[in-house]
């Protein structure tokens, strides 16, 4: 049984550039949440998606936006990158909305020069 | 508002013995409490969780955790540390109104052979 993946596994991007990141959830849920972490920090929830809609929002700008599909994957975007969207990107997936239990992919690393 | 405090970026022991990673909350009503791992290059893992049942949690690997409501602290004990410990572990809370999880800075326990 698949866990969670994510790709790309690194990514480079000039400031100013937009990236796309992708997140496949484990079999059988239907969650997806997006986090930043920075180097040396926890993990800063960007949003949730469930039902292909966007149910919860942390405290990022609208530069940050997503997307879940049918399928239940999801996409994470980033427009206009600064220097300080440089972090690891982690995707995590649990069975419902309310589950106490979310099951994290090994994350995007994304350094913008 | 609910937060997480980890007091200590560090914590550095030897193979065999005890290993305490200190965890305090904020939180105006009872929480729900996780304890995390990140090991290099690895997703992060669920270690165990705190949902208002028994105070002393079990969790994998050998770790345990007590919610202690009149510290409001949630302390991370293994009795014997192994070489396999040593990883970044995150306490982090998570907000009943919309299920959000707050993160603290995380520890990164070094295991001394």
């Amino acid at each position: 049984d698949a866990g969670v993946t994510q790709s790309p596994t690194h990514l480079i991007k000039t400031r100013g550039q937009q990236v796309t990141l992708r997140c496949s959830p484990k079999s059988g849920h239907d969650t997806v949440s997006w986090y930043q972490q920075a180097l040396g920090q926890g993990p800063q929830f960007i949003f949730q998606y469930y039902e292909e809609e966007e149910r919860q929002r942390g405290n990022f700008p609208d530069r940050f936006s997503g997307h879940q599909f049918p399928n239940y994957s999801s996409e994470l975007n980033v427009n206009a990158l600064l220097l300080g969207d440089s972090a690891l990107y982690l995707c995590a997936s649990s069975q419902r909305l309310a589950s106490y239990e979310q099951y994290f992919g090994p994350g995007t690393r994304l350094t913008v020069t | 508002a609910q937060s997480v405090t980890q007091l200590d970026s560090h914590v550095s022991v030897s193979e065999g013995t005890p290993v305490l990673l200190r965890c305090n909350y904020s939180s105006s009503y009872s929480p729900s409490l996780f304890w995390y791992v990140q090991h290099p290059n690895k997703g992060l893992q669920l270690l165990l969780k705190y949902t208002s049942a028994a105070t002393l949690v079990k969790g994998i690997n050998g770790f345990e955790a007590e919610f202690k409501k009149s510290e409001t602290s949630f302390h991370l004990t293994k009795p014997s540390a192994h070489m396999s410990d040593a990883a970044e572990y995150f306490c982090v809370v998570r907000l009943d109104s919309n299920y959000q999880l707050i993160w603290g800075a995380g520890t990164k326990l070094i295991i001394k052979p």
